[in-house]
């Protein structure tokens, strides 16, 4: 069974930064990319950025490009966000979600993690 | 800036069928942009319902159904359940690995 846990989320200050883990278990981590999604309070998902099966490829939404970073450790089937220069808009439940391959292409998100809460706050 | 429109919210009786749609701010919604289909309680992660345009995920039930109809994804619910009551999202895949989440469609089974 897939199971997708998020962690290291918290309060932060404006302009802070933080660095969200997502352990992986129940697949072979490195055949499939991953992405992070976030949602703000009664707000839809976003999708924040994804990143290939071999960590080769990252890609990021306009909204968090050039302040967050995303990286994957496939020694311990794990998945980091690195957030910098955080801002009051950034906070939000974030998720991690599976791809079905090993390309972000894959079209779609077929496991979800139950979130980490981040919040931007003085 | 590319934005997926959905219906803010729909009405459906019990055992009734109701269409939602995702659509593109400029252009037609193809089978190019995989469209997907996720349902979301609150409190919950999303749930994964549709992929590349119709495909169920496993464990759907078949009263849930994906197509293209005119410029737009569609998510058709056929009899509608109880437990069918939540908020629907599409997702685009806009290529180079980017996608794009709809603005999401509110069901309410009464």
């Amino acid at each position: 069974e897939v199971q997708l846990l998020e962690s290291g989320g918290g309060l932060v200050q404006p302009g802070g930064s933080l660095r969200l883990s997502c352990a992986a278990s129940g697949f072979t981590f490195t055949n499939y990319a991953m992405t992070w999604v976030r949602q703000a309070a009664g707000k839809g998902p976003e999708w924040v950025s994804g990143i290939t099966g071999s960590g080769g490829g990252t890609y990021y939404a306009d909204s968090v490009k050039g302040r967050f970073s995303i990286s994957r450790d496939n020694s311990k089937n794990t998945l980091y966000l690195q957030m910098n220069s955080l801002r009051a808009e950034d906070t939000a439940v974030y998720y991690c979600a599976k791809a079905p391959g090993q390309f972000t292409g894959s079209g779609y998100f077929d496991s979800w993690g139950q979130g980490t809460l981040v919040t931007v706050s003085s | 800036q590319t934005v997926v429109t959905q219906e803010p919210s729909f009405s459906v009786s019990p055992g009734g069928t109701v269409t939602l749609t995702c659509g593109l701010s400029s252009g037609s919604v193809s089978t190019n942009h995989y469209p997907s289909w996720y349902q979301q309680t609150p409190g919950q992660a999303p749930r994964t319902l549709i992929y590349s345009t119709n495909t169920r995920s496993s464990g759907v039930p078949d009263r849930f159904s994906g197509s293209i109809v005119g410029k737009k994804a569609a998510l058709t619910i056929t009899g509608a359940q109880a437990d069918d009551e939540s908020d629907y999202y599409c997702v685009l895949y806009m290529g180079s690995g980017i996608y794009v989440f709809g603005t999401g469609t509110k069901v309410t089974v009464l």
